[in-house]
């Protein structure tokens, strides 16, 4: 079946840009977390959601950054005003159920790669 | 708060050789520990996980990591590593009511064939 689909796969914007970032989860899948992967670094959490609820956005870096998944399953990330330093890979995972992290399997996509100039 | 740290940026074998990716963790209770691999354009893609019970765990693809809480490492191994395992390995670390999965820095492997 269909895992999880990311788009673009690569972006590159202009520092002060707007960029939109969107994650297709697995059909069902009722959490979905979105991590930021800097250059030789491994992912870091920025936020979670069970369904439409988005329950924990404490890793979200600035007030620039926002997310929302407002039907329970696409999720979109955007980035307002873009710096250097967002520059990134952008994880998107999903797991099946609502119980915490560690009990469900989270299943990533391929990333978005997003350079700012 | 929890962390993770492999030691190992960068690791290159043998093909047919043993392997051994090290995994140190900090956590104040009981740790669920994970190990990902990640190859080029793909995403992450979960090897094995420890929640409790056996501290020795099996994977896919061949790979096990054992769980030592005596030395707070969950290191990955297989005994005869193939040239499709390069690839970047990342530990994480994660606890019973977090939605906060920490990761360590990852390791890359090279195979030579």
């Amino acid at each position: 079946g269909a895992g999880v689909s990311q788009s673009p796969r690569y972006k590159v914007a202009k520092r002060g840009q707007d960029v939109a970032l969107r994650c297709d989860p697995i059909s069902g899948h009722v959490s979905l977390f979105w991590y930021q992967q800097a250059l030789g670094q491994g992912p870091e959490f920025l936020t979670y959601f069970q369904n439409e609820a988005q329950l924990d956005k404490s890793g979200l870096p600035s007030d620039r950054f926002f997310a929302e998944r407002p039907e329970g399953s696409v999720s979109t990330l955007k980035i307002q005003r873009t710096q250097q330093e967002d520059s990134a890979v952008y994880l998107c995972a999903s797991s099946l159920g609502s119980s915490s992290v560690s009990q469900e399997t989270q299943y990533f996509g391929p990333g978005t790669r997003l350079l700012v100039l | 708060a929890q962390s993770v740290t492999q030691p190992d940026i960068h690791i290159t074998v043998s093909e047919g050789a043993s392997l051994e990716l090290r995994c140190n963790y900090s956590y104040g209770a009981t740790p669920y520990l994970f190990w990902y691999v990640q190859s080029p354009g793909q995403g992450l893609q979960l090897l094995l996980k420890y929640f409790s019970g056996d501290t020795l765990v099996q994977g896919i693809k061949g790979f096990e990591a054992e769980f030592k809480r005596s030395q707070s490492s969950f290191n990955l191994r297989k005994p005869s590593v193939h040239w499709s395992d390069a690839a970047e390995y990342f530990c994480a670390v994660g606890g019973l009511n977090n939605n906060d999965m920490r990761f360590g820095a990852g390791t890359r492997l090279t195979v030579k064939p």
